[in-house]
């Protein structure tokens, strides 16, 4: 079964409206999670790290302020972003590793359809 | 740093037919390798990894792949590939020596297309 859950997997709303996406570990403390961005038909781009009890680290290019994360918890990552424009359409992914456990693939949530009308 | 090639965007076969789909890599030190597989709408699943031991990796589906350390390489094998196999992989990899937060990198992607 999924280890890593993701919700909600689709959302559609209006431009302006910001939107909060959940990253849960189910079985493991996830003490670093990742999120990703996904245009269609391409590649996974490295967002952010997001780091549990501190601020998350944003790979360049990556407005902070626009895409806000939380690490609040040791199996809870959150991502809103934050007055969304339709060029905010996308597919995001989070995922954890197995903290200390690098020869252990990351697990991914399935991933959230961002629409922005 | 650590990074990843997959030189082809597009595989296509036909069913039964054995399938590859190609991977290379560099890093620094040494390198752990994975395989994922992307469905429509969906997250990565995990396929097979590569850590030590036996260049001959088995994974899930039938898939397997081989390290390849002189060329770099971790190519993805299906002796017969299945219309269901249809999917986008991505290769990915992380260096032993920049373990940095347990981050990897992933390739471009390739999309495995197998016809009937």
């Amino acid at each position: 079964g999924a280890v890593v859950s993701q919700h909600p997997s689709w959302v559609i709303c209006k431009s302006g409206t910001s939107v909060k996406i959940e990253c849960r570990s189910l079985d493991f403390q996830a003490t670093t999670m990742f999120w990703y961005r996904q245009f269609p038909k391409q590649s996974l781009m490295l967002m952010a790290t997001s780091n549990e009890g501190s601020k998350a680290t944003y790979e360049q290019g990556v407005e902070k302020d626009k895409f806000l994360i939380n690490h609040a918890s040791l199996t809870l990552s959150t991502l809103t972003v934050t007055s969304a424009h339709p060029e905010d359409s996308s597919f995001y992914i989070c995922s954890a590793p197995r903290q200390g456990i690098a020869n252990q693939p990351q697990h991914f949530g399935d991933g959230t359809r961002l629409s922005i009308l | 740093a650590q990074s990843v090639a997959q030189p082809e965007d597009q595989v296509n076969v036909a069913e039964g037919n054995p399938l590859t789909v190609k991977c290379t890599y560099s890093v620094s030190g040494n390198p752990y390798l994975f395989w994922y597989v992307q469905y429509p709408n969906r997250g990565l699943q995990f396929l097979l990894k590569y850590i030590t031991g036996d260049n001959l990796v088995k994974g899930s589906y039938g898939f397997e792949a081989e390290f390849n350390k002189s060329q770099t390489s971790f190519h993805l094998k299906k002796p017969s590939a299945l219309v269901s196999d249809s999917a986008l992989y991505f290769c990915a990899v992380r260096d032993i020596l920049f373990n940095n937060n347990n981050d990897m990198r992933f390739g471009a992607g390739t999309r495995l297309t197998v016809k009937p």
